[in-house]
C-alpha cells in the first residue's frame, strides 16, 4: 500500500514569505507527527496529532509555526514570515494508535530553503 | 527527558567488515529504542526496535542491536557490510509511556570496496 507522502519535495522561498507543507499519512493511521531535520543534526519533534485529541504542540519553535490536521487524514504545516534558520528538511510520520504500535512510518520529507 | 548520543558522525568500513554503530541514551523511565536508516533522498525506514522482552533484537538487512540497561546502550551491528548499507543511521528513544521520539544526530556509513 501507499506510504506517507509529502509535498512539495523541495521548496525555495524568500525570507519573510509564508510556506505550507503538506503530509498525507498512511490510511488508517490515527497518529501523525511532524519533525524538523537541520543539516547535520538529528530530528527535532515539532507537533503530534492523535485522533480528535488536542495536538501536542510542545515542539513548535515559535509562534510562526502552526499545523492543522483534517480528521485523520491530511496535515499541513505552515511557517509564517520564514527566516533563514527555518531552512531544513521537514519530515512527517504516521503510526497506528497505541504506544505498543509506536512504529512511525516516515515520508520522504520536504526540503525547505529560505533565501 | 530523554536524550540520545551517537558516537561518531561518520563511520567508514570495508565491504565484508563488521559494522558497529554506537548509541547511548538517557531516560527516566524504561525506554523504547529504535534504529532508523535513511538512504539518500528517501524517508527514514525502521531497521529494528526494542520495547520489551528479549534484549537482542534482530532487524532487517542483517542488522541487530542489543539493549544493555546497565550501560544505557543500544549499539547496532552487522557482521558483514555490504555496499548497499551506505546510508545515514539514526538511533531514537521514547519513554514507554510516551510517543515522542528523541533522535540522535545520526551516523553516516560509507562502505569501501
Amino acid at each position: 500500500g501507499a506510504g506517507v507522502s509529502q509535498s512539495p519535495s523541495n521548496k525555495v522561498t524568500e525570507k519573510g514569505k509564508d510556506v505550507e507543507l503538506r503530509c498525507d499519512p498512511i490510511s488508517g493511521h490515527t497518529a501523525l507527527y511532524w519533525y524538523r531535520q537541520r543539516l547535520g543534526q538529528g530530528l527535532e519533534f515539532l507537533i503530534y496529532f492523535q485522533g480528535n485529541s488536542a495536538p501536542d504542540k510542545s515542539g513548535l519553535p515559535s509562534d510562526r509555526f502552526s499545523a492543522e490536521r483534517t480528521g485523520e487524514s491530511v496535515s499541513t504545516l505552515t511557517i509564517q514570515r520564514t527566516q533563514q534558520e527555518d531552512s531544513a528538511v521537514y519530515l512527517c510520520a504516521s503510526s497506528l494508535e497505541g504506544l505498543e504500535n509506536n512504529e512511525q512510518f516516515f515520508g520522504p520529507g520536504t526540503r525547505l530553503t529560505v533565501l | 527527558a530523554q536524550s540520545v548520543t551517537q558516537l561518531g558522525s561518520h563511520v567508514s568500513v570495508s565491504e565484508g567488515a563488521l559494522v558497529l554503530l554506537r548509541c547511548n541514551y538517557s531516560s527516566s523511565v524504561p525506554p523504547y529504542l529504535f534504529w532508523y536508516v535513511q538512504y539518500p533522498n528517501q524517508g527514514l525506514q525502521l531497521l529494528l526496535k526494542y520495547t520489551t522482552g528479549a534484549t537482542l533484537v534482530k532487524g532487517i538487512n542483517g542488522f541487530e542491536a542489543e539493549f544493555k540497561k546497565s550501560e544505557t546502550s543500544f549499539h547496532l551491528t552487522k557482521p558483514s557490510a555490504h555496499m548497499s548499507d551506505a546510508a545515514e543511521y539514526f538511533c531514537a528513544v521514547c519513554r514507554s509511556n510516551d510517543y515522542k521520539l528523541s533522535f540522535g544526530a545520526g551516523t553516516t556509513v560509507t562502505v569501501r570496496a
